[in-house]
């Protein structure tokens, strides 16, 4: 069974502030895919980023980066100078792809919710 | 641009009062998903399509049904809402290739008064 754990039920930070969002993974598959999505007030999940389980690249978009280390099995999140309009829900998520080669279905953790004061 | 559409974006509907929630997709990906989600929770499966292969979850409640008479469109019936049964609920498509990811449209929030 596959489980995520995001630790961090709250974040508060000032604006420009930076903020590192943790998740922790459990799985006994060696190829899975690993995702961020962003849930906004609005309600919508957006999708920031997939990575999956032999790219251990870390990867830098913007402000956002990611830092993936199958050895302590997480893919953190870290958001730099952040700002209001990064306040949200965060959900790390989990996909396992299964022997006939079509992924199964997301395991979310239970989503940080990150407050971006002014 | 292409994306997931779902309408209404907030259903207000009475108790035992029969209900559907439409999503639509422009994006003409093989899989598309129903995830209900409740305050402070994460979305939790409820049902997916493979093309027409419907696929259940095992704790989805009977109450909970769904069609998709072809690639863009889908439907979430709840045939006796109950006051348990508001939330929000998400529609999510996917490419049939295992790498791909599940894109979310905006969600319908529905209400059981």
């Amino acid at each position: 069974a596959q489980k995520v754990t995001q630790a961090q039920t709250e974040i508060s930070v000032v604006e420009k502030e930076d903020v590192t969002l943790d998740c922790v993974y459990e799985t006994r598959d060696t190829t899975y895919y690993l995702f961020w999505y962003k849930q906004p007030p609005s309600g919508e999940l957006v999708f920031l980023i997939r990575r999956n389980s032999f790219d251990e690249q870390n990867e830098i978009s913007g402000r956002y980066s990611w830092n993936f280390q199958k050895s302590t099995s997480s893919f953190n999140f870290t958001i730099t100078a952040s700002q209001v309009v990064d306040s949200a829900v965060y959900f790390c998520a989990l996909s396992v792809v299964i022997s006939s080669g079509s992924a199964r279905q997301l395991t979310f953790g239970s989503g940080t919710q990150l407050t971006v004061l002014p | 641009d292409a994306m997931v559409i779902q309408n209404p974006r907030y259903q207000v509907t009475q108790f035992g009062k029969p209900v559907t929630l439409s999503c639509s997709q422009t994006l003409n990906h093989n899989v598309m998903y129903w995830y209900q989600q409740k305050s402070s929770q994460a979305p939790k499966l409820l049902f997916h399509y493979y093309d027409k292969d419907f696929n259940n979850e095992a704790d989805t409640p009977d109450n909970f049904q769904s069609r998709r008479p072809n690639t863009s469109f889908c439907f979430l019936d709840i045939r006796s809402p109950g006051l348990g049964d508001a939330a929000m609920y998400l529609c999510a498509t996917r490419s049939g290739t295992s790498t791909d990811t599940q894109y979310f449209g905006p969600g319908t929030r529905l209400t059981v008064l």
